[in-house]
């Protein structure tokens, strides 16, 4: 079955840009929404955004001005980039499937992002 | 932005309880609502989507209902392993929004 993996650096500095990468397997890429949620410690869970494959993308207008999402079907990766981070983008990031109407069915384990100099 | 509010925020119970969480959103999402377990640690399960559709491999004790703006998801005997964090969320439209979450606890 379909199975995702973040992957990308633990710890990054307040100013930079977190780079994540979300590694498919199991399925191709080239169908459903592909998109990024965020989890700071001891709170609820934020929607980033999303892909598809054809590459058009819709964002979280909170963030908006901030994300870049991007998908590589070659690799079956997607990739989220979020830039001028601060301690407030200290979170937990999942990438996962959203299947429209039937939900968010397949979720990565998850990655630990901490924003500190 | 469609808010989505979930009621209790924190539910105390026992094995073998019915439970019920609401959750209720700001404005008609008809039946775009999907229920969602999270375990510490974990990233979240999906349980029920399109309001009352089990998803596969999920046990029958879980069930969804609702449409328009007021949802309820309801656990009909509780097992150990249901004691969780348990999130709403719609897919009606964008940005996809969550309910605060509900804790399960033991009592």
């Amino acid at each position: 079955q379909v199975q995702l993996q973040e992957s990308g650096p633990g710890l990054v500095k307040p100013s930079e840009t977190l780079s994540l990468t979300c590694t498919v397997s199991g399925g191709s890429i080239s169908s459903y929404y592909w998109s990024w949620i965020r989890q700071p410690p001891g709170k609820g869970l934020e929607w980033i955004g999303y892909i598809y494959n054809s590459g058009s993308t819709n964002y979280n207008p909170s963030l908006k001005s901030r994300v870049t999402i991007s998908v590589d079907t070659s690799k079956n990766q997607f990739s989220l980039k979020l830039s001028s981070v601060t301690a407030a983008d200290t979170a937990v990031y999942y990438c996962e499937r959203d299947v429209g109407a039937r939900g968010m069915d397949v979720w990565g384990q998850g990655t630990t992002v901490t924003v500190s100099s | 932005d469609i808010q989505m509010t979930q009621s209790p925020s924190s539910l105390s119970a026992s094995v073998g309880d019915r439970v019920t969480i609401t959750c209720r959103a700001s404005q008609s999402i008809s039946t775009y609502l999907n229920w969602y377990q999270q375990k510490p640690g974990k990233a979240p399960k999906l349980l029920i989507y399109a309001a009352s559709s089990l998803q596969s491999g999920v046990p029958s004790r879980f069930s969804g209902s609702g449409s328009g703006t007021d949802f309820t998801l309801t656990i009909s005997s509780l097992q150990p392993e249901d004691f969780a964090t348990y999130y709403c969320q719609q897919s009606y439209s964008t940005p996809r929004t969550f309910g605060q979450g509900t804790r399960l606890e033991i009592k």
